[in-house]
C-alpha cells in the first residue's frame, strides 16, 4: 500500500528565508501527487499538483515542488518565505497503490515564520 | 458556487449519543470522503465513495457509517460516540483523471468534541 512521509513535523525559519519542505511516497508507480496548505481553524487548501508532464511544478503564493521519481520524493520549496506562510503543510499521494481514488496524506508539517 | 458545505462546524456530544455530520458538494464530483484530523497524525480516511450507491471503507472506519443516496450528498454517521472521535472532521469531493483522484476539495471541517 501506497505512504506518505513527511520528514519534519515541524519548522521554524525566519522571514525572508528560503524554506524546504521534504515529503517521500512509496511507490512512483502511477502516481498524482499534492500539496495543501492548512491554516488555522480552516480547510485544507491546494497549493500544487503533480499529474504528468514537468517534473516542476509551480504553484500558488509563490510555492513549488519537483517530482523527484528516482528518489521517490515531491519537495516543497519557496525562496523567501513570509508571516503569512505560517501554517500547516500536507503532502498527498493518489495513484495505483492507493487503489487509484484514494488520496492519502502525511501526517503534516507546521510551518513556523519568525520575524 | 458554494464548493463542499459541511454541517454543524461544532457538536459536543455525550458517550453513547448518535448524530450525522452533514456533506454536500455542488460540484458534480464522482469521489467523496470523510477524513478525521488529529494532532500529529494527519488526515485519515474514515470512509469514501466513487459514485452514488457506492461506499466503501478507509482507514479508521469502525464506529462510522456512510451512504450515498446522490451524487451531492455524503453524510457520516456516528453510531455510538466515544471519547476516541473526539476529533476535526473533513468532508472532501474530487473528480477522477485516468482512473485517479485528482484534486480534493475540503469543506470547512466540523470539530467533535465526545465527552
Amino acid at each position: 500500500a501506497q505512504s506518505v512521509t513527511q520528514l519534519d513535523s515541524q519548522v521554524p525559519v525566519f522571514e525572508e528565508a528560503p524554506v524546504e519542505l521534504r515529503c517521500n511516497y512509496s511507490s512512483s508507480v502511477s502516481v498524482y501527487l499534492f500539496w495543501y496548505v492548512q491554516y488555522p481553524n480552516q480547510g485544507l487548501q491546494l497549493l500544487l499538483k503533480y499529474l504528468s508532464g514537468s517534473t516542476l511544478v509551480k504553484g500558488i503564493n509563490g510555492f513549488e515542488a519537483e517530482f523527484n521519481k528516482s528518489q521517490t520524493s515531491f519537495h516543497l520549496r519557496k525562496p523567501s518565505v513570509h508571516i503569512s506562510d505560517t501554517a500547516e503543510y500536507f503532502c498527498a499521494v493518489s495513484g495505483v497503490n492507493t487503489g487509484g481514488f484514494k488520496t492519502i496524506f502525511g501526517a503534516g508539517t507546521r510551518l513556523f515564520v519568525k520575524a | 458556487n458554494a464548493g463542499v458545505t459541511q454541517t454543524p462546524k461544532f457538536q459536543v456530544l455525550k458517550t453513547g449519543q448518535s448524530m450525522t455530520l452533514q456533506c454536500a458538494q455542488d460540484m458534480n464530483h464522482e469521489y467523496m470522503s470523510w477524513y478525521r484530523q488529529d494532532p500529529g497524525m494527519g488526515l485519515r480516511l474514515i470512509h469514501y465513495s466513487v459514485g452514488a450507491g457506492i461506499t466503501d471503507q478507509g482507514e479508521v472506519p469502525n464506529g462510522y457509517n456512510v451512504s450515498r443516496s446522490t451524487t451531492e450528498d455524503f453524510p457520516l454517521r456516528l453510531l455510538s460516540a466515544a471519547p476516541s472521535q473526539t476529533s476535526v472532521y473533513f468532508c472532501a469531493s474530487s473528480y477522477s483523471s485516468q482512473g485517479y483522484g485528482t484534486e480534493a476539495f475540503f469543506g470547512q471541517g466540523t470539530r467533535l468534541t465526545v465527552v
